[in-house]
């Protein structure tokens, strides 16, 4: 089982839509989540830290369930400068487990 | 401000001739890792340093080799590069936030070729 796993879409929204993403971890012992923001051919840009059961910036807010040993990313109110791959990070003490990425597409 | 700088930003090789990457960082941040990323792939963690403490990575090939001369710089080699290692080497950093929590920093990459 892979320690991090995302649905890896593409999801295709239009603008001003809200889209959520989902991602599952395996090691219960994680402390630390993350999701970051991959564009095309550019490196992962942190998004948003998540240490304990959530955490909300403008737009964006993302929910952690440690007895489902999920995470999510809520994204509200689309914009065309959202269109990236979202990836979802879990720690692994001193180092961190990356999911493969959720593609994301916001259509005008 | 660039806060980790990765150079060369592209890089082309050829086929078994060694090759250095490099990185370096203004955040005095502690911990410093490579990690390889292929096309629609995650990022995966080849080695980090946590200060002079280099960690290896068990699926990371003996072709890559890492130095760490002070904190901040790191290098990637390639000893003997082959066509499966052209991809896109990302360097980040990191501090010991506590409670086991390390924000990851990213530079920008350098895309290796390798002909």
């Amino acid at each position: 089982r892979k320690e991090v796993e995302q649905d890896p879409g593409p999801f295709n929204v239009p603008e001003g839509a809200t889209v959520a993403f989902n991602c599952t971890y395996s090691n219960s012992a994680s402390q630390s989540f993350f999701w970051y923001r991959q564009d095309c051919r550019k490196e992962p840009k942190l998004l948003m830290s998540v240490y304990s059961s959530g955490n909300e910036d403008g737009r964006f807010t993302a929910q952690l369930n440690r007895a489902s040993q999920y995470i999510s990313l809520l994204i509200r109110d689309s914009k065309l400068s959202d269109s990236a791959t979202y990836l979802c990070v879990v720690d692994g003490a001193n180092n961190l487990f990356f999911g493969t990425g959720t593609r994301l597409t916001v259509i005008p | 401000d660039a806060m980790v700088i990765q150079n060369p930003r592209y890089q082309v090789t050829q086929f078994g001739k060694p090759v250095t990457l490099s990185c370096s960082q203004t955040l005095n941040h502690n911990v410093m890792y490579w990690y390889q990323q292929k096309s629609s792939q995650a990022p995966k963690l080849l080695f980090h340093y946590y200060d002079k403490d280099f960690n290896n990575e068990a699926d990371t090939p003996d072709n890559f080799q890492s130095r760490r001369p002070n904190t901040s710089f790191c290098f990637l080699d390639i000893r003997s590069p082959g066509l499966g290692d052209a991809a896109m080497y990302l360097c980040a950093t990191s501090r010991d936030l506590g409670r086991d929590i390390y924000e990851q920093y990213f530079g920008p990459g350098t895309r290796l070729t390798v002909t």
